[in-house]
């Protein structure tokens, strides 16, 4: 697609839920990145994909953190048994075309709730 | 670890010019980022400096300073919808031999008129 779509852009859980937020990167981006980002604070990295595989994954924040790619194009991050200091905007970013590699594309980002 | 501080806030005038800083810890570095965000928005990419010196590109330009772990970001000629927030990231190379961006807090910038 034209840009990095997000879906759901908003969701609101309750505490101890289950959710997935789902990422559709630029078509041919080969690397993916999700971030947290809390109200006035930057961007955190959570996990960077190159192809299928997580690349690094060390900022994710605990267990009931996961995110697949598995077919090197959409991703899923998965966040198990929600808490409410899971609260924040979920970004992903993606980047990879041969010269611009180092620049990354961000999506809107998913608002993540949870109550 | 990365240590990344700039300005939390900061106040300009319509048509005048601000500097907004950044410095930065981090080994590993391979360049800098500056990106622009509106409230609610997607961070959107303004600029990008791996070498010492300034980058300019129309209204906007970037210093780079790596032995002073010092960047700048330049705004000419403020308009109001140059209010946003303005974030500064490095990239560094990481132990898993891939590169990463970490974010400072970002600037938020208001232009009044």
């Amino acid at each position: 697609g034209a840009g990095v779509s997000q879906t759901p852009s908003n969701k609101v859980t309750e505490k101890g839920k289950y959710v997935e937020l789902r990422c559709d990167p630029i078509s041919g981006h080969t690397a993916l990145y999700w971030y947290r980002q809390s109200l006035g604070q930057g961007p955190e990295f959570l996990i960077y994909f190159q192809g299928t595989g997580a690349a690094d994954d060390s900022g994710l924040p605990n267990d009931r953190f996961f995110a697949v790619r598995p077919e090197g194009s959409v991703s899923t991050l998965k966040i198990q048994r929600t808490e409410r200091g899971d609260s924040a905007v979920y970004l992903c970013a993606s980047g990879g075309l041969a010269g611009v590699a180092h620049i990354l594309t961000f999506g809107a980002g998913s608002r993540l709730t949870v109550l | 670890g990365q240590n990344i501080d700039q300005p939390t806030e900061m106040t300009a005038t319509e048509g005048a010019i601000v500097q907004i800083n950044c410095t930065y810890q981090t080994s590993g570095f391979n360049g800098l980022f500056w990106y622009q965000q509106h409230a609610g928005e997607a961070p959107t990419f303004l600029s990008y400096n791996v070498l010492d010196g300034l980058e300019e590109k129309g209204r906007f330009s970037s210093f780079l300073s790596r032995s002073k772990g010092y960047s700048y970001l330049l705004l000419k000629e403020l308009q109001m919808k140059d209010s946003a927030s303005y974030l500064c990231a490095v990239r560094d190379l990481r132990g898993a031999g891939s590169y990463q961006l970490t974010f400072g807090k970002g600037t938020k910038l208001s232009v009044i008129p």
